[in-house]
């Protein structure tokens, strides 16, 4: 298996734009993370999905921020409009969960610029 | 609820000396515990697991954590630092009722310096 894929690998957009960011999770995987990583704030939890059903979106910043999981081999994180505080590593992650002691794998993250 | 506390921010070792990272924990459940290693520019790679199977447990590279349910803790070792250690270490509990079983909590992450 390839991993977790995520795409784009870098994004540079003006400030209002909208941004997509998608991950293919690791096939078989049930449960997909969002994380946003920053020098000022560390690594946060956006949403996580059991079963492609979104189980906790507390910690989406605000409304702007979106996230869909149609099906088990595909998520997206969109953010519309996008604003210069939004620049950030976001990372994807994928796990079976079932075993309790299941690990995530993360993706290779996507490096997001909003001038 | 869940949480995990690295105590250190930021930790600094001579090349060749003995590592710790220290995590404590807090779970309502039987937690499963995790560490994570991330270096610059780079994803987030997994050190080791805790499974119960054994309180001991041995990870890549050398590193090795212990379980203490006792003292709620699942500190990271190392018997002796290399330079291609230097890099930030994230602790991390999943587990909780069924609702929230499956989500991962990070510990705010320890930057390991490793100096000549």
């Amino acid at each position: 298996d390839a991993g977790v894929i995520q795409s784009p690998r870098h994004e540079v957009t003006e400030m209002g734009q909208e941004v997509t960011l998608r991950c293919k999770p690791i096939s078989g995987h049930n449960s997909l993370f969002w994380y946003r990583q920053t020098m000022m704030r560390g690594l946060e939890l956006l949403i996580y999905f059991n079963n492609n059903v979104p189980i906790d979106d507390s910690g989406m910043p605000e409304d702007r921020f979106s996230a869909k999981m149609p099906n088990a081999s595909f998520s997206t994180l969109k953010i519309q409009p996008s604003e210069p505080r939004d620049s950030a590593v976001y990372f994807c992650a994928s796990s079976f969960w079932g075993a309790r002691y299941t690990e995530a794998f993360f993706g290779q993250g996507t490096r997001l610029t909003v001038v | 609820a869940q949480s995990v506390t690295q105590l250190d921010s930021h930790v600094s070792v001579s090349e060749g000396t003995p590592v710790l990272l220290r995590c404590n924990y807090s779970s309502s459940y039987s937690p499963s515990l995790f560490w994570y290693v991330q270096h610059p520019n780079k994803g987030l790679q997994l050190l080791l697991k805790y499974t119960s199977a054994a309180t001991l447990v041995k990870g890549i590279n050398g590193f090795e954590a212990e379980f203490k349910k006792s003292e709620t803790s699942f500190h990271l070792t190392k018997p002796s630092a290399h330079m291609s250690d230097a890099a930030e270490y994230f602790c991390v509990v999943r587990g909780g009722n069924t609702g929230t079983a499956s989500k991962l909590t990070f510990g705010t992450g320890t930057r390991l310096q490793v100096t000549l």
